[in-house]
């Protein structure tokens, strides 16, 4: 089966700069995670969904960062504007409804802000 | 709140050398544990889960890990390693909240 997709795989930005990156899961994986990993830390979520509803956006900070799943395939995670601590790998994630279904991971996005 | 910590950082280890990571949680309910392996370049993958049942768990590539309960760990072993095992590996927990947290992570580096 073909993985998760993310794009743009690097990205460098200037602060208050916007910036978006995209996410298309493996067919047929209802649920949908977004991640950041910090340099030297493991990834936190920011953002869940199953189908196209946002189930866990707790760790999301809202006044900047969105995020959308249209149509509940592919997502869009933005950030408006970007701030300097905000340099990290941006990770996407899907897997099949159930506890049991493990995540898989796409190669995610390094986000350079400058 | 659930936590999970991977006290080595940074592990080096000469090829054939026996391999152990340690990874304890913090949570007082029933738990699924998994670990995660990152090779250089590549995405993060699944090594190996622990759900219920037998609590030595046998992965991918002859990584195996045990739960023990009573110690809130989940620690990584293979009896040799390889050099292509140089990767960096991250244990995570999902307790009730349904959430996967990740430890900082451990860098393996293995020398032929």
């Amino acid at each position: 089966e073909a993985g998760v997709v993310q794009s743009p795989r690097y990205k460098i930005i200037e602060k208050k700069q916007p910036v978006a990156f995209w996410c298309n899961p493996i067919s047929g994986h209802n649920t949908l995670y977004w991640y950041r990993q910090n340099l030297g830390q493991g990834p936190e979520l920011l953002i869940r969904y199953e189908n196209e509803e946002a189930v866990d956006d707790s760790q999301l900070p809202k006044d900047r960062f969105s995020a959308e799943r249209l149509k509940g395939v592919d997502s869009t995670l933005k950030i408006q504007p970007a701030e300097l601590g905000d340099s990290a790998v941006y990770l996407c994630a899907s897997s099949r409804e159930g506890e049991s279904s493990p995540l898989h991971f796409g190669n995610g996005t390094r986000l350079t802000v400058t | 709140a659930q936590s999970v910590s991977q006290h080595n950082h940074h592990v080096i280890l000469s090829e054939a050398a026996s391999l152990e990571l340690g990874c304890n949680y913090s949570y007082g309910g029933t738990v699924n544990l998994f670990w995660y392996v990152q090779y250089p370049g590549q995405h993060l993958q699944l090594l190996l889960k622990y759900f219920s049942g037998d609590p030595l768990v046998k992965g991918i590539k002859g990584f195996e890990a045990e739960f023990i309960k009573s110690k809130f760990s989940f620690n990584l072993r293979k009896p040799s390693v390889q050099w292509s095992d140089t990767a960096e590996y991250f244990c995570a927990v999902k307790g009730n909240t349904d959430k996967l947290i990740f430890g900082t992570g451990t860098r393996l580096q293995v020398f032929p």
